[in-house]
């Protein structure tokens, strides 16, 4: 199966600064890549998602990149604000028929006004 | 508005005792997914359910049942053989059940301890 593995666990940013978070997959089969903001005592929320015919994608201030020979994708904040402190996910979902979606361990983000 | 109801929000249970989880959704969905919520450890599969009267197994469904009599709600037991059934347990839902991406739409979670 699918194996998506996620860095950092903890990342603190001063506020109006980037934030990166990386993930990398296992799976060349995997064909969509979304990202989840978790927001503390709420369910995850979708923010961002990429397919794999697409190497960035962008809304706003965030980004995700994505390098299939790699097989990592990135999410990118920039302009960073105390709002965005929360838990991000990445994951990564297997094409063909119904696949179930693969998450990472999370990145907890903390800006510091 | 359209969303995923989780109940209780916390439970707590002593030890041997079976707990059930409610899940209802209104978004018309038809797949509906019971994950798990460890620190440290992301977000693991325990039950997903495409259609009613269907589900399948995720990657921790030992200690674990669900049902899917209706469309709208997704049930989940947590029994007294879980070992470790203290976490936070989050119910989603996504609109298909066949091939693209699912976009996952999750509840506010339900957090159990047991004592």
């Amino acid at each position: 199966g699918e194996n998506v593995e996620q860095h950092p666990s903890t990342l603190s940013v001063q506020e109006g600064d980037s934030a990166v978070i990386k993930c990398t997959y296992s799976d060349s089969a995997s064909n969509y890549f979304p990202w989840y903001k978790q927001e503390l005592g709420k369910g995850p929320q979708l923010i961002i998602d990429i397919r794999s015919n697409v190497g960035e994608k962008k809304d706003q201030r965030i980004a995700v990149t994505l390098n299939k020979t790699a097989k990592h994708f990135s999410l990118h904040i920039t302009e960073t604000q105390p709002e965005d402190s929360a838990v991000y996910f990445c994951a990564a979902r297997l094409s063909g028929g119904y696949q179930k979606v693969t998450f990472g361990t999370g990145t907890k983000l903390q800006v510091i006004p | 508005d359209g969303g995923i109801t989780q109940s209780p929000k916390y439970l707590f249970r002593k030890e041997g005792q079976n707990v059930t989880l409610s899940c209802e959704q209104n978004l018309n969905h038809d797949a509906m997914y019971w994950y798990r919520q460890d620190p440290g450890q992301g977000l693991r599969l325990i039950y997903y359910s495409q259609i009613v009267n269907d589900f399948q197994k995720g990657d921790i469904a030992e200690g674990y049942s669900v049902s899917r009599e209706k469309k709208e709600s997704f049930p989940l037991t947590v029994t007294s053989a879980q070992k470790n059934p203290t976490a936070f347990y989050l119910c989603a839902s996504s609109i298909g059940r066949t091939t693209g991406a699912n976009v996952l739409t999750f509840g506010a979670g339900s957090r159990l301890t047991v004592l």
